[in-house]
């Protein structure tokens, strides 16, 4: 068990561009988080899937981001056409319904975007 | 809606002293978990303690308990004889469901600084 996995942990680019992230869950969790974590804040919830399925999304989440989790493994986030305002850590977390306890959700160790 | 209110934005405390870090909530959802997590300058989320809001008795997880009081609609975080390492951001978060990591929302945030 090698915890949450995210790629790339530091992203630049220029306003415009897209960019994608991608997050490796543990491998047993069934559930799958995004938040938003900009300087000086707690995280924001962004959206959630439970295998396969995208269940929740917050308004955080404009027309500009999408994400996917294809086949209930590994997940991406995309970004269209950033803005300045996107700079923040992209933290992805999972958690799993079928432990006994499901209170915990394991978090990675972010992805840090910076749109220039 | 929910609300996390972390009204310190900043701790110090002693080597081997307690310290509690505060947090009150606000939601009207009668179900509801309340997180407290920890995040080193590493940037990873780690995940501390948990209370559920129909739990009785008030959670531990070794040097970590939370004091829950539902009618003060608090849920303080002791740390009992701190630790160098306990140096980091402490974040208070809240979930929609009780037992369940679900779209969780978080606080500001408390810096605490564990001095020699």
């Amino acid at each position: 068990d090698t915890g949450v996995s995210q790629d790339p942990r530091h992203k630049i680019t220029k306003r415009g561009q897209n960019v994608t992230f991608r997050c490796d869950p543990i491998s047993e969790h069934n559930r799958l988080y995004w938040y938003r974590q900009t300087l000086g804040q707690g995280p924001e919830f962004l959206t959630y899937f439970q295998n396969e399925a995208q269940l929740e999304k917050s308004r955080l989440l404009s027309d500009r981001f999408s994400a996917e989790r294809p086949k209930g493994s590994f997940s991406t986030l995309e970004i269209q056409r950033t803005e300045q305002g996107d700079s923040a850590m992209y933290l992805c977390a999972s958690s799993s319904t079928r432990q006994w306890r499901n209170t915990e959700a394991f978090f990675g160790q972010g992805t840090r975007l910076t749109v220039v | 809606a929910q609300k996390i209110t972390q009204t310190q934005p900043g701790m110090f405390v002693q080597e081997k002293e307690a310290v509690t870090l505060d947090c009150t909530y606000d939601t009207s959802d009668p179900s509801y978990g309340l997180f407290w997590y920890k995040q080193p300058s590493s940037g990873e989320m780690i995940f501390l303690i948990y209370q559920g809001s129909y739990d009785q008795q008030n959670a531990t997880e070794g040097r970590y308990s939370l004091n829950f009081q539902k009618a003060r609609k608090s849920a303080n975080l002791v740390i009992s004889a701190s630790q160098l390492g306990d140096s980091a951001m402490y974040f208070c978060a809240m979930s929609r469901t009780s037992g369940s990591a679900r779209q969780l929302t978080f606080g500001s945030g408390t810096q605490l600084t564990v001095l020699p």
